[in-house]
């Protein structure tokens, strides 16, 4: 089973700041990745998939890099309605697995 | 637009089966290169895979829970189903269906509280 460390577990920034998150693959995982966001109370959303493609509707600011076992989400100037929970998942082997979280709060 | 809606019990005793149904709308799910997934969260903690079907019917579990779950398909009625048994107070969770075509999760549905307790 491929293992998805998330870091930081919580990024503490003010609007307008750039957010960058990492996630750490056990093993190479080529570019079979994903970005989730999560609000309280609702569904994941997707926001990259295949590393660094945005997802239907997903603002410019949201990017993804990364490839092998090393993959970042960068949000070039936080919105408010940016401070949420990310979640990576791979999508290259069985059994699909998520990274535990990191959680984007307000400063 | 495809959207999914799940339903079922919003409690089980433990021991039991816990069933839930996703209906897809806006699409079939017959697509060819669509897996249809569910996932589970529980309350304030992470996300965990389940398993998927593929369109042809070829399923695929989380080793963890494999013994005790089963997804299956009702193409008459647009519809996929979980079965997950012997249920603990450990299985309590947010349920969400998904479908994923081929490169990730692309639609969820809004998911389905499931509490065990008797």
């Amino acid at each position: 089973e491929i293992v998805l460390t998330q870091s930081p577990a919580t990024l503490s920034l003010s609007p307008g700041e750039r957010a960058t998150l990492s996630c750490r693959a056990s093993q190479s995982v080529s570019s079979y990745l994903a970005w989730y966001k999560q609000k309280p109370g609702q569904a994941p959303r997707l926001l990259i998939y295949e590393a660094s493609n945005r997802a239907t509707g997903i603002p410019a600011r949201f990017s993804g890099s990364g490839s092998g076992t090393d993959f970042t989400l960068t949000i070039s100037s936080l919105e408010p309605e940016d401070f949420a929970v990310y979640y990576c998942q791979q999508r290259s082997n069985w059994p699909l697995t998520f990274g535990g979280g990191t959680k984007v709060e307000i400063k | 637009q495809l959207q999914l809606q799940e339903s079922g019990p919003g409690l089980v005793k433990p021991s039991e089966t816990l069933s839930l149904t996703c209906t897809v709308s806006g699409g079939s799910i017959s697509s060819s290169n669509y897996y249809w997934g569910w996932i589970r969260q529980p309350p304030g903690k992470g996300l965990e895979w389940i398993g998927n079907i593929y369109y042809s019917g070829n399923t695929y579990y989380n080793p963890s829970l494999k013994s005790r779950v089963t997804i299956s398909v009702d193409t008459s009625k647009n519809q996929f189903s979980l079965k997950l048994s012997s249920v603990t107070a450990a299985d309590t969770a947010v349920f969400y269906c998904a479908s994923d075509p081929v490169f990730a999760f692309d639609i969820w549905g809004h998911g389905t509280m499931v509490t065990v307790s008797s």
